[in-house]
């Protein structure tokens, strides 16, 4: 069954504004990871969050993880027209690899 | 540039041909990865190498041919292949050991078209 699922599946936003990205799991987890993905090139790792923690922060990244819900959400503050990509989650646990979600499509309009 | 290299960039075959993708890391990492990205579908692992050995095979058809000659080079083998292949092909890069605690570090990935 897949794991991560991000949602939603597209977003579109003007720049300055705020864009909240979601992901949820469906087994548990020993970390989440965010990765962004510019059309047509490889993915490029954001940030990890460890099963144990709550909140992390990089730059004009925020993640959020609650394992009761399991679910995590990514938002970008002050958006850029350079934040305009596919962001996906993925999920690890020790032993298995990584499960990458579908992704959420992100616009973001000058 | 994240120290993962793939070569070709773009690549078209027809069904008869035989051709491979190659992936170099300059990370000093112990594992690698071929995952195949189509339209409108999550990336697909196909192949784990760790300390050289294929510790993943994810029900991968015959035709696709992984190769790992040495920690920092992967290659993909390709033959005979069927127009549903066509996707982009990303190889990745990992510390190594237990993947799913590692950051994975991406390539730019082959566009491949089967013509």
């Amino acid at each position: 069954s897949q794991q991560g699922e991000e949602d939603p599946q597209a977003l579109s936003i003007q720049e300055g504004e705020n864009a909240t990205m979601n992901c949820s799991y469906k087994t548990s987890i020993n970390n989440l990871q965010w990765y962004r993905q510019n059309s047509g090139r490889g993915l490029v790792h954001l940030i990890l969050i460890r099963s144990n923690e709550r909140e992390k922060h990089s730059g004009r990244l925020r993640v959020t993880l609650d394992t009761s819900k399991k679910s995590s959400s990514l938002l970008i503050t002050a958006s850029r027209a350079a934040d305009t990509a596919s962001y996906f989650c993925a999920t690890g646990n020790y032993g298995q690899n990584f499960v990458f979600g579908p992704g959420t499509r992100l616009s973001v309009l000058p | 540039e994240t120290g993962v290299t793939q070569t070709p960039r773009h690549l078209v075959m027809g069904m008869t041909n035989k051709k491979s993708l190659k992936c170099e890391q300059h990370l000093g990492h112990n594992a690698m990865y071929w995952y195949k990205q189509s339209a409108k579908k999550p990336l697909e692992l196909m192949f784990v190498y760790n300390f050289k050995e294929q510790t993943e095979n994810n029900s991968v058809p015959s035709r696709f041919s992984p190769e790992c000659p040495n920690s920092s080079h992967l290659f993909l083998h390709l033959h005979t292949l069927q127009p549903e292949d066509s996707a982009l092909y990303l190889c990745a890069s990992s510390q190594g050991g237990t993947a799913s605690t590692d950051t994975q570090y991406f390539g730019p990935g082959t566009r491949l078209t089967v013509l």
